[in-house]
């Protein structure tokens, strides 16, 4: 099985963009949850999708968003970019919500 | 809320030694599951090993094993047989079977010296 991708792989971004970034879970799973990781912060959770729902969401403005699609691929967008934004950011899915989480390689995003 | 803390930012351990990493957690749950990931310098998050809360039997997988003791919330992770490849940053998570959130320690960067 193929495991989690997530294009693109860097990004360079300048302040007030935005941007997309994509996942591909590892199929057959239904879930995918989004994760910022940075060196002050560590890792923290953005949110969750399930069969094209937000089920679960973090403590982030509203600056970022999300989605899911019908074959469970999920994008994540960032508006408005800030230089704080500039981040690794993860992507993992998982069969169900309760089972443990394969992540992708992640997005390195660079806000200058 | 749910917290969880790795009070070790560093470790090091000689190749083919054993090491231990601390984890504490907080949580008011009486149902939820506790990893060890595992980030090497590639950046790829690898699940080391899983425990669920209602089993009191410490999980083991090859090398590494848990000591789960619920009642002190805490979470260690010891790695026998130390190999080079072991050498990567660990995070001790938390995923609370309510929320479905993985909320993640700070993490232990770990060295093995050869």
């Amino acid at each position: 099985k193929a495991g989690v991708t997530q294009t693109p792989r860097y990004l360079i971004k300048t302040r007030g963009q935005q941007v997309t970034l994509s996942c591909s879970p590892i199929s057959g799973h239904r879930s995918v949850s989004w994760y910022q990781q940075t060196p002050g912060q560590g890792l923290q959770f953005l949110f969750e999708y399930f069969s094209e729902t937000q089920r679960n969401k973090g403590n982030f403005p509203g600056r970022f968003s999300g989605r899911q699609f019908s074959n469970s691929r999920s994008e994540m967008n960032v508006s408005t970019l800030e230089l704080g934004d500039s981040a690794l950011y993860l992507c993992a899915s998982t069969q169900s919500s309760y089972n443990e989480q394969f992540f992708g390689p992640g997005t390195r995003l660079t806000v200058l | 809320a749910q917290t969880v803390t790795q009070s070790q930012p560093e470790m090091s351990v000689q190749e083919a030694e054993t090491v231990t990493l601390s984890c504490t957690y907080d949580t008011s749950e009486s149902d939820y599951y506790l990893f060890w990931y595992k980030q090497p310098p590639s950046r790829q998050m690898i699940l080391v090993i899983r425990q669920e809360a209602y089993k009191q039997q410490n999980a083991t997988e090859n090398r590494f094993s848990v000591n789960f003791q619920k009642a002190a919330k805490s979470f260690s992770l010891k790695i026998s047989d130390s190999q080079l490849g072991d050498a990567a940053m660990y995070f001790c998570a938390l995923l609370s079977s309510n929320t479905g959130k993985l909320i993640f320690g700070q993490g232990t960067t770990l060295q093995v010296k050869p």
